[in-house]
């Protein structure tokens, strides 16, 4: 069973504004990643967050953690036609890793 | 260069006949993990290594199996491939004995007819 869901499922920007994704997961965790995916490669590690930190930022990706709503975001800001891609977010517990299905992010220049 | 490499990138094969697509990084991690992406579905984890030796099922072993016999390779099986297992596959590690961040492979893609 898929542990974290994003949403949305595609989001559409212009280059230069600010995207936010979500993920909603279902058990409880021992830390949560955020990765990117470019069009049929392999995923990039961006930010990882554990389960007793709220909130994590790296360059222009900031990420939140709420453990009671068990939910996280991910934002990216001053968007860029580069950071087209897909972007999933995993939950670690114990040692497993569970994906979701993935924000589409599409950034027009 | 640090990486995670996979062979073969692209696979064509037919129902039944064994095959393996290996998986070789070198970093030293003690975790690995094989996942198979599925339009719609994401990426579910097949298998995963804490090390040598140490192997455990993910969300989706049936129908694959694993070997850890050095740190650094993690191949996975295929006995009798079937068309539904026809799948984009990635190999990852991570240091540690947990799924810290992890380093993907390229990707191999198996289509089973």
């Amino acid at each position: 069973s898929q542990q974290g869901e994003e949403d949305p499922q595609a989001l559409s920007i212009q280059e230069g504004e600010n995207a936010t994704m979500n993920c909603s997961y279902k058990t409880s965790i021992n830390n949560l990643q955020w990765y990117r995916q470019n069009s049929g490669r392999g995923l990039v590690h961006l930010i990882l967050i554990r389960s007793n930190e709220r909130e994590k930022h790296s360059g222009r990706l900031r990420v939140t953690l709420d453990t009671s709503k068990k939910s996280s975001s991910l934002l990216i800001t001053a968007s860029r036609a580069a950071d087209t891609a897909s972007y999933f977010c995993a939950t670690v517990n114990r040692r497993a890793l569970t994906f979701g299905s993935g924000t589409r992010l599409q950034v027009q220049p | 260069e640090a990486q995670v490499t996979q062979n073969p990138r692209y696979l064509i094969t037919v129902t039944g006949k064994k095959l393996t697509v290996t998986c070789s990084q070198n970093m030293n991690h003690e975790y690995m993990s094989w996942y198979r992406q599925d339009p719609g579905l994401g990426l579910r984890q097949i298998y995963y290594s804490m090390n040598v030796e140490v192997t455990d099922k993910g969300d989706v072993p049936e129908g694959y199996k694993v070997s850890r016999k050095e740190k650094r390779n993690f191949p996975l099986i295929l006995e009798s491939p079937s068309p539904n297992q026809t799948s984009l596959y990635f190999c990852a590690s991570s240091w540690g004995q947990g799924a810290n961040e992890q380093y993907f492979g390229p990707g191999t893609r198996l289509t089973v007819t």
